[in-house]
């Protein structure tokens, strides 16, 4: 997995609890994703940069804030999670945005009690 | 992007060839059709790509009618460790103003059996 890694790749946290995800790609692309797949359900994209500058917001609630401080990480920070927030969350990045062809990480999961 | 369908499930046996059809009818002229497939607990991988015809890659190959209103996934002589869930998605590949927005569906779930 040395084109896109997550960190960590499991993590349980409390509804008070703040904590981040991270992902990094090491394929030059310009555009990355965090991507939602929940037990039974199609994954739901939330969030795109490209250029590190956001560019969608998928109606996704205020705690979940994503960061993009260069073109080769994102990170996810998570605070006052509910326990339907627990799911698999997936970051991908692309040679652009709006490329098909989508490189995904192996994805964290997450538990909230 | 263009709505697809295709099966929720389809069972197999190992050394089988594996047809799994999308319909996607509204599909744009601009639009590109695109195969992922999925293990469990892990991200979806891109398999291929193709616009019109037939491509062919080193693991599967794709098959679009010159209406390209459906696709069909050909995946040849299936071993276990292709049980996985495939998604099927069209859309305009091209950015500029796309904003990378895939679109997966629930997928095909494929179980090869020995």
């Amino acid at each position: 997995e040395t084109g896109v890694t997550q960190t960590p790749r499991h993590l349980v946290m409390g509804m008070t609890n703040k904590k981040s995800l991270k992902c990094e790609q090491h394929l030059g692309h310009n555009a990355m994703y965090w991507y939602k797949q929940s037990a039974k359900k199609p994954l739901e994209l939330m969030f795109v940069y490209s250029l590190e500058e956001r560019v969608e917001n998928n109606s996704v609630p205020s705690r979940f804030s994503p960061e993009c401080p260069n073109s080769s990480h994102l990170f996810l920070h998570l605070h006052t999670l509910q326990p339907e927030d627990s799911a698999l969350y997936l970051c991908a990045s692309s040679q652009v945005k709006g490329y098909n062809e989508q490189f995904f990480g192996p994805g964290t999961r997450l538990t909230v009690l | 992007l263009a709505k697809t369908t295709q099966p929720i499930s389809m069972d197999s046996y190992e050394g089988q060839e594996v047809n799994i059809t999308c319909s996607h009818n509204n599909i744009a002229t601009n639009d590109y059709i695109t195969w992922y497939q999925q293990f469990p607990s892990q991200g979806p991988r891109f398999i291929i790509q193709g616009y019109k015809t037939k491509v062919t890659n080193e693991v599967a190959s794709l098959f679009i009618p010159a209406d390209r209103k459906s696709s069909t996934l050909s995946l040849p002589r299936v071993s276990l460790s292709d049980t996985a869930v495939y998604y099927c998605l069209v859309g305009d590949h091209r950015g500029s103003g796309n904003t990378g927005k895939l679109i997966f569906g629930q997928g095909t779930t494929l179980q090869v059996k020995p």
